[in-house]
């Protein structure tokens, strides 16, 4: 079955830790992205990419970064330079340009 | 620049109700609308879609129509089971060069009691 995988589903880390979410799709889809939810509040665009080695910032981006070496593959690192990092990541992907996204399962990190 | 507003939650129903949960958007040209649902713990699925003006998106009984002369797709269902409890996202998506980027709406969580 296509899909985006994540992982983990749930991350620990202490502060001043870098860590890096992962995120996996095997739809084809060209463009992927990172976002970020906090309780009760809606997605806000970390970064996207519309096409491998290729990344803009989104709406949040500092103390984030991405990579995107391959197509099914879009790396999150939550940098120490976050300074509030305990969130829901999302990622999602889609092709062509305005169609729907597919959203991964998320990832919950909390760091104390 | 493009925004979406959708209706505070929470919205808390008994089963067989009708729902509307009203979203508007602000957007120049003539952006693409979606209705996202998000259960508990987990990622966002599309629900409905909709392209242009007048067009209707429905599934699993929800139905939402574009009204481009009042910037609107609010989305409604006949009658809730207690499995449409939830976090529902307006969204849109405009083309062109500006198309890769998706504004949501802050979500509206509905409760339906059995």
């Amino acid at each position: 079955d296509g899909g985006i995988t994540q992982s983990p589903k749930y991350l620990f880390r202490k502060e001043g830790q870098n860590v890096t979410l992962s995120c996996e799709q095997n739809l084809n889809h060209d463009a992927m992205y990172w976002y970020r939810q906090d309780p009760g509040q809606g997605l806000r665009l970390i970064y996207y990419s519309q096409i491998v080695n290729d990344f803009q910032k989104g709406d949040i981006a500092e103390g984030y970064s991405v990579s995107r070496e391959k197509k099914e593959s879009f790396p999150l690192t939550v940098t120490s330079a976050q300074k509030n990092p305990t969130a829901f990541y999302l990622c999602a992907s889609s092709n062509p340009a305005g169609s729907e996204q597919y959203f991964g399962p998320g990832t919950r990190l909390t760091v104390t | 620049g493009d925004s979406v507003t959708q209706m505070e939650g929470p919205v808390t129903l008994s089963e067989e109700a009708f729902l509307t949960i009203n979203c508007t958007y602000t957007a120049t040209g003539y952006p693409s609308l979606f209705w996202y649902v998000q259960y508990p713990g987990e990622g966002l699925q599309l629900l409905l879609k909709a392209t242009k003006a007048d067009d209707k998106g429905s599934n699993k009984g929800f139905e939402a129509t574009y009204r481009k002369e009042t910037t609107s797709f609010h989305l409604e269902k006949g009658s809730v089971q207690v499995s449409d409890s939830a976090v529902y996202f307006c969204a849109l998506r405009r083309g062109g060069t500006g198309g890769f980027k998706t504004i949501f709406g802050a979500g509206t969580r509905l409760f339906v009691k059995a």
